[in-house]
């Protein structure tokens, strides 16, 4: 059983480009969170997103960032007009449900951002 | 809102011992969870161990075990026999019992491990 898979793995971008930083949840999960980790920092939430609906962006930058979850496909996050202060790694969780959950969110393996 | 806050920047210990981690949080909910993740240097957030709130018992897996402190609202990490792959950043996070939407994590922990 696969679990959350992230893509890619590390990204490289110049300042001004445009970062997609794709997500597929594990198998049967229809929950997916993105959290981003700067240099010795913790994770800070993002954004909570359910099939096509987004639950809780109250973490996200009001510029520049958004995110989606189709119907099919993974999920994106997307960085436009990337900046140096953009580099950080940006991790994916996914769990089956979002109410009372016995489980934790299972996380992806982080995508590593690198602004030149 | 709340925060967790775990105030040791570095810890150390030599194998085969035991070493404690901490972790404080603050919440005016009652029910709700924690958890322990560990972060090597390859990034994976691997979790270590979780505790629920309305469970007075304190969790354990193996090797490591937590000391919940609710009124306290404490929550430390005692990893007992240290191995060298126990080196990692450690955090603490907690989620609201009645909305999984986010976790929210304390600002970590790096510990090492001397043979």
């Amino acid at each position: 059983n696969a679990g959350v898979m992230q893509n890619p793995r590390h990204l490289v971008r110049r300042r001004g480009q445009e970062a997609r930083l794709r997500c597929s949840p594990m198998k049967g999960h229809s929950h997916v969170y993105w959290y981003r980790q700067l240099p010795e920092e913790g994770l800070k939430f993002m954004v909570y997103l359910q099939k096509e609906n987004i639950i809780d962006e109250s973490g996200m930058p009001k510029e520049r960032f958004s995110a989606e979850f189709p119907k099919e496909g993974p999920s994106i996050l997307r960085i436009q007009q990337v900046v140096r202060g953009d580099s950080a790694a940006y991790f994916c969780a996914s769990s089956p449900q979002g109410q009372g959950e016995d489980q934790p969110q299972h996380f992806g393996d982080g995508t590593r951002l690198s602004i030149l | 809102a709340q925060t967790v806050t775990q105030s040791q920047p570095e810890m150390s210990v030599q194998e085969a011992e035991t070493v404690t981690l901490s972790c404080t949080y603050d919440t005016s909910e009652s029910d709700y969870y924690l958890f322990w993740y560990k972060q090597p240097p390859s990034r994976q957030m691997i979790l270590v161990i979780r505790q629920e709130a309305y469970k007075q018992q304190n969790a354990t897996e193996n090797r490591f075990s937590v000391n919940f402190q609710k009124a306290a609202k404490s929550f430390s990490l005692k990893i007992s026999d240290s191995q060298l792959g126990d080196a990692a950043m450690y955090f603490c996070a907690y989620l609201p019992r009645e909305r999984t939407d986010k976790l929210i994590f304390g600002t970590g922990t790096r510990l090492q491990v001397f043979p």
